[in-house]
C-alpha cells in the first residue's frame, strides 16, 4: 500500500539557518504530494504542493520539487525564521478504492532560535 | 470563502461517557469530509472519511463512529470512551470534483482528554 516517510524531529535550527525535511513516499500510481504545517494549537494547513514529476511547489520561502526517480519530495527553505516553528507533515493523495485518499507522515517538528 | 469549524474547542470526559464532536463546513456543497486522530507528539491517524449523506468509511477498528445527517455536518461519536482516545481530533474536507490534486481543508481541532 501507499506510505509516507519523514525524517524524525524534533529539528533545531538557528534563525537564518538552511533547513531540510526529508520525505520519501511509496505508491502503487501516480500521487499528488503535499506538505501541510501545524503550527501550535492550530490545524493543519496547506504549505505547498506538487501534482506531478518535476513539479516545484513553493510557498512563503519553502519549496519541495516531485522527485518520481528518487520517490521524494523534500522541503527546503534558505533561510528560517522564529515564526517557522511548526510542526510539518509530508502527504500524498492517490486513488483508493472508492474515491482519493491521503496518507500523512508522523510529522516533523521544528523549533527555530532567535 | 470556505470555512470549517469544529466544537467543542476542548473537552474532558471520563472513562465510559459517551462523546459528541461536530464539525461543520460552510461556503462548499457536497465536500468529502474526513474525521482524523492525532495522539499526544504523534502523527495522523485517519479515522473516517465520507464522500456523500449517510456514507461513511471506517479506516480503523475502535469504539468510535461517525454520522453525517447533512451535506456538511460531520459527526464523531462513542458510547462510552476509554482512556486510549484522549488526543487531538481534526475534521477536514475536500472538494470532491478535484480528485487526487484536492487539498485538504482543515478546522481548528478539539482537544479531548478522558480521565
Amino acid at each position: 500500500g501507499n506510505s509516507v516517510t519523514q525524517m524524525e524531529g524534533p529539528v533545531t535550527l538557528s534563525e537564518e539557518a538552511f533547513l531540510t525535511i526529508n520525505c520519501t513516499y511509496t505508491a502503487t500510481g501516480y500521487p499528488s504530494l503535499f506538505w501541510y504545517v501545524q503550527y501550535p494549537g492550530e490545524g493543519l494547513q496547506l504549505l505547498l504542493k506538487a501534482t506531478k514529476a518535476d513539479d516545484k511547489g513553493s510557498n512563503k520561502g519553502f519549496e519541495a520539487t516531485y522527485r518520481k526517480e528518487t520517490t521524494s519530495f523534500h522541503l527546503e527553505k534558505g533561510s528560517v525564521q522564529v515564526s517557522d516553528s511548526a510542526v510539518y507533515f509530508c502527504a500524498l493523495s492517490d486513488r483508493d478504492t472508492g474515491g482519493f485518499k491521503t496518507i500523512f507522515g508522523a510529522g516533523t517538528r521544528l523549533f527555530v532560535k532567535a | 470563502s470556505q470555512t470549517i469549524h469544529q466544537w467543542p474547542a476542548t473537552l474532558v470526559q471520563p472513562v465510559g461517557s459517551p462523546l459528541s464532536l461536530e464539525c461543520t463546513v460552510e461556503g462548499t456543497s457536497n465536500p468529502n469530509l474526513y474525521w482524523y486522530r492525532q495522539a499526544a507528539g504523534r502523527g495522523l491517524q485517519l479515522l473516517f472519511y465520507s464522500v456523500g449523506i449517510g456514507q461513511i468509511s471506517s479506516e480503523v477498528p475502535q469504539n468510535l463512529s461517525a454520522s453525517r445527517p447533512q451535506d456538511r455536518q460531520f459527526i464523531l461519536s462513542s458510547k462510552k470512551l476509554l482512556l486510549s482516545d484522549s488526543g487531538f481530533y481534526l475534521c477536514a474536507w475536500s472538494a470532491a470534483w478535484g480528485g487526487k490534486q484536492e487539498t485538504q481543508y482543515f478546522g481548528p481541532g478539539t482537544r479531548l482528554l478522558v480521565l
